[in-house]
């Protein structure tokens, strides 16, 4: 158990829906990533939040948003969803400058 | 961020000892090297972490050379449960790590 916590683990929806993914980061860090892994593909990062405040942004489209609370949980939403988004997405959380990342056990999204 | 380059693929018998190297040209001299492991369906687990020389700990050892141009994971004895996708990144630990996977590289180990 990584202590970080991803809900909900399976969703199921139609193109066009949006849904939101939640992250409870483990107790103490501070940041929080978000990373897409698609069917044969390696982990996609999308984004990166520190103490509320967004950090860094990699291959995140403009339909997906993201954002960490005062509590530092974070959600990431995905709307206007196409079959294409079905994917794992996992969160992961960090203590700056540890080096190690804890990722969570991710939500698996299929778009039908 | 610095480009890696992996393996697709490795296979190995059970009891061997595997080495997987990454290639890292560009690495920064603020950068790490951190090594991840990934079973199907699961979140990627640290596995090490080095910035020169070598480090070892209960489950590998991390050879990285002087000029830091790449890094060499090493697994000793390997089991049926070492299969699994091993990730090499590198970053810099101090400005948002690092945040790109890329696609590892696929141990699978057969009796």
């Amino acid at each position: 158990d990584s202590g970080v916590t991803q809900t909900p683990k399976h969703l199921i929806t139609a193109t066009g829906q949006r849904v939101t993914l939640r992250c409870s980061p483990r107790s103490g860090d501070l940041s929080v990533y978000w990373y897409q892994q698609s069917l044969d593909q390696g982990l996609q990062f999308l984004i990166q939040y520190y103490n509320g405040e967004e950090r860094a942004k990699g291959n995140i489209l403009e339909r997906f948003s993201a954002q960490q609370f005062p509590d530092l949980h974070s959600e990431l939403n995905l709307s206007s969803l196409e079959l294409g988004d079905s994917a794992l997405y996992f969160c992961a959380s960090s203590v700056p400058r540890l080096g190690e990342l804890f990722f969570g056990e991710g939500s698996r999204l299929t778009v039908l | 961020l610095a480009k890696t380059t992996q393996p697709i693929s490795m296979d190995s018998y059970e009891g061997q000892e595997v080495n997987i190297t990454c290639s890292h040209n560009n690495i920064a001299t603020n950068d790490y090297i951190t090594w991840y492991q990934q079973f199907p369906s699961q979140g990627p687990r640290f596995i090490i972490q080095g910035y020169k020389t070598k480090v070892t700990n209960e489950v590998a050892s991390l050879f990285i050379p002087a000029d830091r141009k790449s890094s060499t994971l090493s697994l000793p004895r390997v089991s049926l449960s070492d299969t699994a996708v091993y990730y090499c990144l590198v970053g810099d630990v101090n400005s948002g790590y690092a945040l790109n996977f890329g696609k590892g590289t696929s141990l699978l180990v057969t009796p």
